[in-house]
């Protein structure tokens, strides 16, 4: 068990470009979150997959953020047009469940830093 | 809609006092309830969670929490507080039911320790 990664670490673009990030969750579990931290708040719920259905994705935050999880294995969140206001840090999150229940602990990863110019 | 209140933006200790951090939450039913702490550069870790039964929990790290439904809180709490405790804590909840489990976390509280 090497835990949740997530690649990049770090990003810095500049205005209107397109950026992708990357998350390996705990590869037995089926569940696959992502989130947005600005600073000095908590986590913001984006988005999440039940193996590779996205479940949920009303809370994506403009229709520039999409998420995909392709297999159920890794899952990419790209930010098309970045904007300025889309710094942040870009949390995933894995868990085992089963559908219609939540009773097991999220595993975070690092989180991605995005800096838009 | 749920919602989760740390009240406390910063809290400053001195290495081996006790801790206590505050969490209320708004929601109709008794949700789940969470301790997360985050230290810088590192993702968020679970310390302990609520889901139902005793209203005193257990974590990892030393730290228990107390639920009280009269007041809508979940205050999470350390005897003895270690230089390495110093982190950014957060409380989130999740509604007991609906299907989605969307967690809401609380802004975050972050604690400084004094040698």
């Amino acid at each position: 068990d090497t835990g949740v990664s997530q690649n990049p670490r770090h990003k810095i673009t500049k205005r209107g470009q397109n950026v992708t990030f990357r998350c390996d969750p705990i590869s037995e579990h089926n569940r696959l979150y992502w989130y947005r931290q600005t600073l000095g708040q908590g986590p913001e719920f984006l988005t999440y997959f039940q193996n590779e259905a996205q479940l949920e994705k009303s809370r994506l935050l403009s229709d520039r953020f999409s998420a995909e999880r392709p297999k159920g294995s890794f899952s990419t969140l790209e930010i098309q047009r970045t904007e300025q206001g889309d710094s942040a840090m870009y949390l995933c999150a894995s868990s085992y469940g089963l559908a219609g229940t939540y009773v097991y602990e999220q595993f975070f990863g690092p989180g991605t830093r995005l800096t838009v110019l | 809609a749920q919602s989760v209140t740390q009240p406390d933006i910063h809290i400053t200790v001195s290495e081996g006092a006790s801790l206590e951090l505050r969490c209320n939450y708004s929601y109709g039913a008794t949700p789940y309830l969470f301790w997360y702490v985050q230290s810088p550069g590192q993702g968020l870790q679970l310390l302990l969670k609520y889901f139902s039964g005793d209203t005193l929990v257990q974590g990892i790290k030393g730290f228990e929490a107390e639920f009280k439904r009269s007041q809508s809180s979940f205050n999470l709490r350390k005897p003895s507080v270690h230089w390495s405790d110093a982190a950014e804590y957060f409380c989130a909840v999740v509604p007991p039911s609906g299907g989605s489990y969307i967690p809401t976390f609380g802004r975050g509280t972050s604690l400084i320790v004094h040698p």
